[in-house]
């Protein structure tokens, strides 16, 4: 399977913050390249797919870029709904692999 | 679309976890397919497989062996069936739609807790 290295494990920020999440895998994925956020006790919810195409629905401030084997999402303008827990998610040859998670908590 | 898990919270060490998604507000044979995905301290997110509504598969390999995923359209339902469980398959389980033209999977149902314990 294609490993998926998140970086960092942990964020500590504070509101109107921008943040960089880190995502790199092991094979080049082209764009095929998803990122989610999770809240405690819930399920994860797609914020962009394709690397950077935003889902419907998604805030602006939430960015996605990159390709091959190196991503980025970015979050512009921390507001306080955005602390929760981050995950990138490749998708190639119909396996499916996920990051560790990046936890943004409060600075 | 709304998806929901059900099944039990607990299974025994080397039986068989049954768990069944149910699918509202959208027809299971409308062009997508349908995945279960779990998520444990231990190993974090993992897709285990999908199924589209024609019965077609694919699995996570390391789970192939042990993993049946089938799809009942006349119920619009989906279940996933893990034989020979042991502790390390303990976690939340989670069925979801799998945008397969996108790669990425959305949306989940709520997750449901399942621990295997004798």
């Amino acid at each position: 399977d294609i490993q998926v290295t998140q970086s960092p494990s942990t964020l500590s920020a504070s509101v109107g913050d921008t943040v960089t999440i880190t995502c790199r895998t092991s094979e080049n994925i082209n764009n095929w390249l998803a990122w989610y956020q999770q809240k405690p006790g819930k399920a994860p919810k797609v914020l962009i797919y394709q690397a950077s195409t935003l889902e419907f629905g998604v805030p602006s401030r939430f960015s996605g870029s990159g390709s091959g084997t190196e991503f980025t999402l970015t979050i512009s303008s921390l507001q306080p709904d955005d602390f929760a827990t981050y995950y990138c998610q490749q998708y190639n040859h119909y396996s499916r692999t996920f990051g560790q998670g990046t936890k943004v908590e409060v600075k | 679309v709304q998806l929901q898990e059900s099944g039990p919270g607990r299974v025994k060490p080397s039986e068989t976890l049954t768990l069944i998604c149910t699918v509202s507000d959208y027809s299971i044979t409308t062009g997508y397919y349908w995945g279960w995905l779990r998520q444990s301290p231990e190993k974090g997110l993992e897709w285990i497989g999908s199924v589209y509504h024609t019965g077609m598969t694919s699995y996570k390999k390391s789970l192939k062996s042990r993993v049946t995923i089938s799809v009942d359209t006349s119920t619009n339902r989906f279940s996933l069936k893990l034989t020979s469980v042991s502790a390390a398959d303990t976690g939340v389980y989670y069925c979801a739609r799998d945008r397969f033209g996108s790669g990425s999977f959305d949306p989940w149902g709520q997750g449901i807790l399942v621990t295997v314990s004798s």
